[in-house]
């Protein structure tokens, strides 16, 4: 159980469009996902806050208005990456909080990653 | 004065042996530590846990050790594995879910 998923697992776009990302949980209900930017070689760093019902609240330096956040229900929040650049190129990481029944305390659980390539 | 150890951004091992990685926090207030296991391409993995009341806790061929004077987090692997080569992150939650990770060691295992 606690499994969660994105997709896709890997896009590659051209300069100037937008991409949707989606993370799901499979088997649990998430109110609240964390999405997560990666450079290569580098640590993940916290982008922003999905709370289904509600605005995202992001981190600071995140602009809103680039990296869209929709939680529409309570297994589905999306990324939607607005007028990509090739700067935007990144590895997306989502993650929400459950319980496995093994560890119960603040566990996270993570998705296997959206790598975005804009050219 | 005590030492601390020293975070490495890769460390290479031999294949059997022990493996070291350190880390250093930042929140003093952090009540929550995790190490994480992340694969090329593919997210974090789970792999221990220590809350802020405890100083060491014992996974399978994991160990974790908590200091909290010096902010010192540092994960052990015993009899190091090919199958054990990653990069491994530790993270400091805040007690509202938010992690913050460490800067990342990439492990790599000789046969």
């Amino acid at each position: 159980g606690a499994v969660v998923s994105q997709h896709p697992s890997r896009v590659i776009c051209k300069s100037g469009t937008s991409v949707k990302i989606e993370c799901r949980s499979l088997d649990f209900q998430a109110t609240t996902m964390f999405w997560y930017r990666q450079f290569p070689k580098k640590s993940l760093m916290l982008m922003a806050t999905s709370n289904e019902g509600s605005k995202a609240t992001y981190e600071q330096g995140v602009e809103k208005d680039k990296f869209l956040i929709n939680h529409a229900s309570l297994t589905l929040s999306t990324l939607t990456v607005t007028s990509a650049h090739p700067e935007d190129s990144s590895f997306y990481i989502c993650s929400a909080p459950g319980t496995s029944g093994i560890r119960s305390y603040n566990e996270q659980f993570f998705g296997p990653g959206t790598r975005l390539t804009v050219l | 004065g005590e030492s601390v150890g020293l975070h490495l951004p890769t460390l290479s091992v031999q294949e059997g042996d022990n493996s070291i990685i350190n880390c250093a926090y930042s929140n003093s207030a952090s009540d929550y530590f995790i190490w994480y296991k992340q694969e090329s391409g593919k997210g974090p993995q789970f792999i221990i846990d220590i809350r802020s009341n405890m100083d060491k806790r014992q996974g399978q061929r994991v160990t974790v050790l908590l200091n909290k004077t010096v902010k010192h987090l540092s994960l052990q692997i015993a009899a190091t594995q090919p199958g054990d080569s990653a990069v491994y992150f530790c993270a400091e939650n805040n007690g509202d879910y938010k992690l913050s990770f460490g800067a990342g060691t990439t492990v790599t295992v000789r046969a």
